[in-house]
């Protein structure tokens, strides 16, 4: 079944920096991949997904690319804020009635 | 927008306990999803279901069952409620009728076995 890594498991920025984080799967036949970030004490909500058919998505200060060929995708923010800070998740997921795979979660901290 | 509802924020059971953990949502998805969440380890998929009356073992599934007899509501049910299965427990659901859609969240429910 697929197998999603996710990298690292914390990052600390300061204010205004960008961040990165990086994500692979194993399922040549996943073709979605949506970004969640979680809040302290707080849902997962998604903020940007990005489809197979597609390299790069972007939303404001928020991007995610996807290299199909080498079965990663990233989420980069730039400019970023406190209000960033989080827990951010990425998932992978093939058609039909299969569960998004999770990664297990990025903390970023934004310091002011 | 979509709403997922969990009946309870915070629970407090015993040791031994059978506890129930209502999810509903109000979007007519026919997927449906349990996870617990627990530092360092993410979101681990417990039970979902694609449709009423189904349900399919997540990756964690034991000492845990799901029931979903209304299209609207799927519920975790813990049989005997042990001490490691003090969690945060989520559920989620989404629509396969449109590829390629995201999962939405409730709000969580931290349950706390004594």
């Amino acid at each position: 079944g697929e197998n999603v890594e996710q990298h690292p498991s914390t990052l600390s920025v300061q204010e205004g920096d960008s961040a990165v984080i990086k994500c692979t799967y194993s399922d040549s036949a996943s073709n979605y991949f949506p970004w969640y970030k979680q809040e302290l004490g707080k849902r997962p909500q998604l903020i940007i997904d990005i489809r197979s058919n597609v390299g790069e998505k972007k939303d404001q200060r928020i991007a995610v690319t996807l290299n199909k060929t080498a079965k990663h995708f990233s989420l980069h923010i730039t400019e970023t804020q406190p209000e960033d800070s989080a827990v951010y998740f990425c998932a992978a997921h093939r058609s039909g009635n299969t569960p998004l795979v999770f990664g297990k979660g990025t903390r970023l901290s934004v310091i002011a | 927008d979509v709403k997922v509802t969990q009946s309870s924020r915070y629970l407090v059971k015993r040791t031994g306990e059978k506890v129930f953990l209502e999810c509903v949502q109000d979007m007519d998805h026919e997927n449906m999803f349990w996870y617990r969440q627990d530092p360092g380890l993410g979101l681990r998929l417990i039970y979902f279901s694609y449709d009423v009356k189904m349900k399919e073992k997540g990756d964690i599934p034991e000492g845990y069952s799901v029931s979903r007899e209304k299209k609207e509501r799927f519920s975790l049910i813990l049989e005997s409620a042990s001490t490691n299965q003090t969690s945060m427990y989520l559920c989620a659901s989404t629509t396969y009728r449109v590829s390629n859609q995201p999962q939405h969240f409730g709000d969580g429910t931290r349950l706390s076995i004594l």
